[in-house]
């Protein structure tokens, strides 16, 4: 069955340091990809997202790019924050799935000053 | 900006009770969700809901979950007899059409 598998946390980084998360998935056929964002206290909210090959999303100065060749979505970002600190999950949907997202496990990311 | 909002934000129940966790999702959204996330593992997909009706549901989802929507603003998730295992983060979601979900703060169950 389909699935996401991101990297592991905590991520620990100071700020103005280059983040990388890793994501790669498993699926059939064209799945959309999401990044997903928790801040603490909070619920999701959509980061990002890329419904097909080679489109790249972008929010915040968070990028990540859709490569089917190695069936990955890794996120980055090039000079993070202290408010940048939050759970990131990635996700992926089957376009004849009414919606359901599958997530990965979620990656903290703490970033101190 | 509208928002998904869900109530209660913490609950506490004993093992057997029904527990109904309760959600507004934004007004013309016209899917609706239920996932969960038991602490320290993935969040999972529990049951979308469209045009009144159960469109897909996960193995979670068992015969002790039943979702509504009773008054065409409010979107409920229903556990008729909660174990243990039922602990978790509850989050409700509504997406208006494509592939946008927009996720309510979340219910924490806490099944004692």
């Amino acid at each position: 069955g389909d699935s996401v598998t991101q990297m592991e946390g905590p991520v620990t980084l100071s700020e103005e340091a280059f983040l990388t998360i890793n994501c790669t998935y498993t699926a059939t056929g064209y799945p959309s990809l999401f990044w997903y964002v928790q801040y603490p206290g909070e619920g999701l909210q959509l980061l990002l997202k890329a419904t097909k090959a080679d489109d790249k999303g972008s929010n915040k100065g968070f990028e990540a790019t859709y490569r089917k060749e190695t069936t990955s979505f890794h996120l980055e970002k090039g000079s993070v924050q202290v408010s940048d600190s939050a759970v990131y999950f990635c996700a992926l949907d089957q376009t004849d799935s009414w919606g359901k997202l599958q997530f990965g496990a979620g990656t903290q990311v703490v970033v101190t000053p | 900006e509208p928002e998904v909002t869900q109530t209660p934000s913490h609950q506490v129940t004993q093992m057997g009770q029904e527990v109904i966790l309760r959600c507004v999702p934004i007004s013309n959204h016209l899917y609706f969700y239920w996932y969960r996330q038991i602490l320290g593992q993935k969040v999972e997909f529990l049951v979308s809901f469209y045009n009144n009706e159960i469109s897909e549901k996960s193995e979670i989802f068992d015969d002790q979950f039943s979702v509504e929507r009773p008054d065409g603003s409010n979107f409920t998730l229903k556990i008729r007899s909660t174990k243990l295992e039922d602990s978790a983060m509850y989050f409700c979601a509504s997406m208006r059409t494509g592939v946008e979900q927009y996720f309510g703060p979340g219910t924490r169950l806490t099944v004692t």
